[in-house]
């Protein structure tokens, strides 16, 4: 099975910040990864597909970048609305897997 | 609109059986595989089992081979899961959800509410 390690497990920060989340794959995975964003009592949300592509209707301030096993995450300017848990998901291979997500809360 | 509405969930003894259903909506469900995934409270996200578009290829997770068991109507677009052996372990909010593929191995882009099953004597 593939592993996806997620970093940070949480973080704090101001609004306007820049934030970034790193998601590291046991094995090459190509660019078949997912980003979802899941805010308190509400199912996940599709953010970033294919690694970098930007599902529609997403803000912009959000982007994924990388391939291979390394994978980064990032939110240009944090706004109060972006708190909640983000989730980077392989899908080269099944079992698909997810990493352990990363708690964004504002400082 | 895609739209995914789980039911079945509910409080189980441990080693009973329960069946989930899922019931989509807004989409040619028979284009597209589709998945369970599972939260543990205050958890994250393990995906369960998948299934193609026309059953053909089904997967699990190794922690529920052999005690669920996904399936699905086409002509009733429908999603089930049959969970048996249920264990404490087994506690979650169960998601429906859709990928942008028919195959299992493809990323998902749609998602239910989920439905609660608690196993517990």
């Amino acid at each position: 099975d593939i592993q996806m390690t997620q970093s940070p497990s949480s973080l704090s920060a101001s609004v306007g910040d820049r934030v970034t989340i790193t998601c590291q794959a046991s094995q090459d995975i190509s660019n078949y990864l997912n980003w979802y964003q899941q805010k308190p009592g509400k199912a996940p949300k599709l953010l970033i597909y294919d690694a970098s592509n930007l599902e529609t209707g997403v803000p912009s301030r959000f982007s994924g970048s990388g391939s291979g096993t390394d994978f980064t995450f990032t939110i240009s300017s944090l706004q109060p609305e972006d708190i909640a848990t983000y989730y980077c998901q392989q899908y080269d291979n099944v079992p698909l897997t997810f990493g352990g997500g990363t708690k964004v809360e504002i400082k | 609109e895609v739209q995914l509405v789980e039911s079945g969930g509910g409080l189980v003894q441990p080693g009973r059986s329960l069946r989930l259903s899922c019931a989509a909506s807004g989409f040619s469900f028979d284009d597209y595989a589709v998945h369970w995934v599972r939260q543990a409270p205050g958890k994250g996200l393990e995906w369960v089992s998948g299934i193609s578009w026309n059953s053909g290829s089904t997967d699990y997770a190794d922690s529920v081979k052999g005690r669920f068991f996904i399936s699905r109507d086409n002509a009733k677009n429908s999603l089930y899961l049959q969970m048996t052996s249920l264990r404490a372990e087994d506690t979650a909010l169960y998601y429906c959800a859709k990928a942008i593929v028919p195959a299992t191995n493809g990323p998902i882009d749609s998602w239910g509410q989920g439905t609660l099953v608690t196993v517990s004597s």
